[in-house]
């Protein structure tokens, strides 16, 4: 199927390590890509990996690709309270330009 | 512009009336995609242009539901005689070329409320 499953919430307190967990669906998926949408506000793209990585670090972003499990996520370093926010992650279908993407993961960050 | 933009931001209808919802892309993009996200949901395509030509309608709900796009920039999402059920926030998306894993850049999104 095209479902790519995420947990749905995640709460952490400041100053710890967040690790957001995505499983997608096709192996054959170029790049994936993670989204972040604060309240009332679109998605803003956060982070991609390529397909061909393991690991990718932006700062206090690391995203991590298993791509024999099709598993992919977002681990978050010195959480803050502004990063209090819905994530996404996406990957484009197989043979086309859609995004399919996870139902999106609550992250709550308490101070 | 800087970044996709879309209007109204907020709208509010009465059940039964039309409404049109804008989407203005980044200057450039070829491609341009409509999403519903529907409250507790994830994204929900619905329609995607390449130009002014729409190859995938496959997402459309319903044949109340319409889109266009004119001068291969602004895009017109229009849904007509409006159901309770169409309450969402519509997000618009364009990118560069809309090949596969082109990346996509989101507008703020119309939250749309069908009383």
């Amino acid at each position: 199927g095209e479902d790519v499953e995420q947990s749905l919430f995640l709460s952490v307190r400041e100053g710890d390590s967040s690790v957001i967990n995505c499983t997608y669906t096709d192996s054959s998926s170029t790049y994936l890509y993670w989204y972040k949408q604060e309240p009332g506000a679109g998605l803003q793209l956060l982070t991609y990996i390529f397909s061909n990585m393991d690991m990718k670090q932006d700062q206090r972003l690391t995203v991590l690709l298993n791509k024999k499990d099709k598993h992919l996520s977002l681990r978050i370093a010195d959480t803050q309270t502004g990063d209090s926010a819905i994530y996404f992650c996406a990957e484009p279908t197989s043979g086309t330009y859609k995004y399919i993407f996870g139902t999106g993961t609550r992250l709550k960050v308490l101070a | 512009g800087a970044g996709v933009s879309q209007s109204p931001s907020n709208k509010v209808t009465e059940k039964g009336k039309d409404v049109e919802l804008r989407c203005d892309p980044i200057s450039g993009h070829t491609a341009l995609y409509w999403y519903r996200q529907s409250l507790g949901q994830g994204l929900e395509f619905l329609i995607y242009f390449q130009g002014n030509s729409a190859p995938d309608k496959s997402g459309l709900p319903s044949d109340r539901f319409s889109a266009e796009r004119t001068g291969g920039s602004v895009s017109t999402l229009t849904i007509q005689r409006t159901q309770q059920e169409d309450s969402a926030v519509y997000l618009c998306a364009s990118s560069q070329a809309g090949t596969r894993g082109d990346t996509q850049y989101f507008g703020p999104g119309t939250r749309l409320t069908v009383l």
